[in-house]
């Protein structure tokens, strides 16, 4: 069964930095896009980054230079460091696995929440 | 900047049938975009739905189907039962993802 659990939100001030975490389950993070999706509270769905299976990464422009996407393959687990945090950057965020051929998101994870406040 | 449309909202009444819609900025949408669309009740996670235009998932009812529409990627829903009530969003791929704003779905 596959599986994604995010940890890692939190309360932080603007300016500051916070690492968020994807453990997986039920198949390999390194044999798969992965990529990282947020949404403000009572907005739409925002894409933030994705991981291809090749370790390239592509970022929103609105993240591009602050965010950084990563994997751990030992521990089957996605990263999200996100610097310069800004009041715009909080809401929750997922981790979604997409399937490579058809470039869809199939599974998502349960969302951890980022406050980003004074 | 790429925008993606749906509509805000729509209503539609039990056992009846509703097409959502899903428009891009730079023109036609065709099956190069893979549409995606995902249903995301209040305090949940979105749930996907339908993918590469018109394929199901293993968990997808069958009242949900996915077709191009007009020069739109559409999602139908044949047979609304009440817990389709919830918000729908369509993503498309331009070499990296962009989603929609969303259609509020109300079952009414």
């Amino acid at each position: 069964e596959v599986q994604l659990v995010e940890s890692g939100g939190g309360l932080v001030q603007p300016g500051g930095s916070l690492r968020l975490s994807c453990a997986a389950s039920g198949f390999t993070v390194s044999s798969n896009y992965m990529s990282w999706v947020r949404q403000a509270p009572g907005k739409g769905l925002e894409w933030v980054s994705v991981i291809y299976s090749g370790d390239s990464t592509y970022y929103a422009d609105s993240v591009k230079g602050r965010f950084t996407i990563s994997r751990d393959n030992s521990k089957n687990t996605l990263y999200l460091q996100m610097n310069s945090l800004r009041a715009e950057d909080t809401g929750v965020y997922y981790c979604t696995r997409i399937i490579t051929r058809y470039k869809n998101i199939d599974y998502w994870g349960q969302g951890t929440l980022v406050t980003v406040s004074s | 900047q790429t925008v993606v449309t749906q509509e805000p909202s729509l209503t539609v009444s039990p056992g009846g049938t509703v097409t959502l819609t899903c428009a891009s900025s730079t023109g036609a949408v065709t099956s190069g975009y893979y549409p995606n669309w995902f249903q995301q009740k209040p305090g949940q996670a979105p749930r996907a739905l339908i993918y590469s235009t018109s394929n199901k998932h293993s968990w997808t009812p069958a009242r949900f189907s996915g077709s191009l529409l007009g020069g739109k990627a559409a999602l139908t829903l044949s047979g609304v039962q009440p817990e389709d009530e919830a918000e729908y969003y369509c993503l498309l791929y331009y070499g990296a993802w962009v989603f929609g704003g969303g259609t509020k779905l109300t079952v009414l």
